[in-house]
């Protein structure tokens, strides 16, 4: 069966240090990869989506980087946090063609920015 | 633009009722798809129910079916005998497009439901 891993669970960094928020899928191969941030009682933003390694899609401008250098490593970075960025952050994976629409989320990680 | 509406911030159930929970949809895509996903408070998301719009029928699992009325653009989701772990909250989202190389979903803003014992 598929299982999906984020870590760290939890985080907290000051304002201006870099981040790194790593997911990896086991169980399924070629998966679409997703990275979503979600405010604190928000719904979920996309912010990231990947069809394949090396292949990087970004739906919202902003200080953060998506990057997959294996096929099922999916890594969320920033180079200098802001307050803005803290949220939960989740990771998803989702089959490819037609009719594999579900996505299958991760445990999630709390990013406090102080 | 596609959008999801969910008017209903917060609902209270009694144990063992039955609970509708609303979504509402736009989009102007003839090929879309329609999901539920529960939150604990532990925040993980977990998958719950998909309607295709070219579906005919009602997708229904176990206790969770969705109420599909697409001329209304509707996919409410029906819970029937509600449990205290139902205690949640629940996002409505959408998908576009048939052959999209990737699954690109928007979320609704959520309803959190209470099942009181």
């Amino acid at each position: 069966s598929q299982t999906i891993h984020q870590w760290p669970a939890t985080l907290v960094q000051p304002v201006g240090s870099p981040l790194s928020l790593e997911c990896t899928v086991e169980g399924t191969s070629n998966p679409n990869l997703y990275w979503y941030r979600q405010a604190a009682g928000r719904g979920l933003q996309l912010l990231f989506y990947s069809i394949g390694i090396d292949q990087i899609s970004s739906e919202v401008p902003q200080n953060l980087s998506a990057s997959r250098p294996q096929d099922r490593q999916f890594i969320l970075s920033s180079k200098k946090l802001l307050l803005s960025d803290s949220g939960f952050y989740l990771c998803a994976w989702s089959g490819q063609g037609v009719g594999s629409y579900e996505q299958y989320f991760g445990p999630g990680t709390r990013l406090t920015v102080t | 633009a596609q959008k999801i509406t969910q008017t209903q911030p917060g609902m209270f159930v009694q144990e063992k009722e039955a609970v509708t929970l609303d979504c509402t949809y736009d989009t102007s895509d003839p090929s879309y798809g329609l999901f539920w996903y529960k939150q604990p408070s532990s925040g993980e998301m977990i998958f719950l129910i998909y309607q295709g719009s070219y579906d005919q029928q009602n997708a229904t699992e176990g206790r969770y079916s969705l109420n599909f009325q697409k001329a209304r653009k509707s996919a409410n989701l029906v819970i029937s005998a509600s449990q205290l772990g139902d205690s949640a909250m629940y996002f409505c989202a959408m998908r576009e497009g048939r052959y999209s190389s990737a699954s690109k979903i928007i979320f609704g803003s959520g309803t959190r439901l209470s099942i009181r014992p």
